[in-house]
């Protein structure tokens, strides 16, 4: 199981923004995924392998973490970042976490 | 530019089987997985099974006695089977590519289609 928190995040354009996904058991730095979805369209993939921007992502957004703790961070925020955000993990079988809805 | 196509699903009755094919435009099948994946309200996104370029496929346990994913590599396509569709299967259906070698993430999602089950 992944829990996200917080549920949502409401913060001002400039600001920093911290996103936490929190596993119940351990999970391969290798299988721990990042999406953002907005209204109306499909999740994007954001950062893989914990850390690891995908293409065209830029650099504001980063991942952390191992084990059961990861986070994404969103420095200086852009008014197009708002959405969900949801982590993802494998471990056979796929599991996403409830999802972050940051709030610009 | 790789493109995942997807058609509408509609509206089904209980007990009824959804059908859903997923076109790939601009790469063939080799070298992926490719995933259903859906989202509802009450459950958020749920992954529904995985098939690989050589045809063999998974399925979310939970899932597992109703679903059927196929390849047809000809087409570039792959397709999505669920019988005995119930109320709980109202949800938007998303196909998606999988990276692998070491690592398991969607790169690539469809637009999605939305599925209301509803007698």
């Amino acid at each position: 199981v992944l829990t996200q928190s917080p549920g949502v995040l409401s913060l001002s354009p400039g600001e920093r923004a911290t996103l936490s996904c929190r596993a119940s058991q351990s999970v391969f730095t290798n299988y721990l995924t990042w999406y953002q979805q907005k209204p109306g369209q499909a999740p994007r993939l954001l950062i893989y392998a914990a850390s690891n921007r995908a293409a065209g992502i830029p650099d504001r957004f980063s991942g952390s973490g191992s084990g059961t703790d990861f986070t994404l961070t969103i420095s200086n925020l852009e008014p197009e970042d708002f959405g969900v955000y949801y982590c993802q993990q494998y471990d056979g079988s796929y599991t996403f976490g409830q999802g972050t809805k940051l709030e610009i | 530019q790789v493109q995942l196509q997807q058609w509408d699903a509609g509206l089904l009755k209980p007990s009824e089987t959804l059908s859903l094919t997923c076109g790939v435009n601009g790469s063939s099948l080799s070298g992926y997985s490719w995933s259903w994946i859906r989202q509802s309200p009450g459950k958020g996104l749920e992954w529904i099974g995985e098939i690989n370029d050589s045809g063999t496929s998974r399925y979310n346990p939970s899932l597992q006695s109703r679903v059927t994913i196929s390849v047809d590599t000809s087409k570039t396509q792959f397709s999505l089977r669920m019988n005995s569709v119930t109320a709980a299967d109202t949800a938007v259906y998303y196909c998606a590519r999988i990276r692998t070698r070491g690592r398991r993430f969607f790169d690539l999602w469809g637009r999605g289609t939305l599925l209301t089950v509803s007698s």
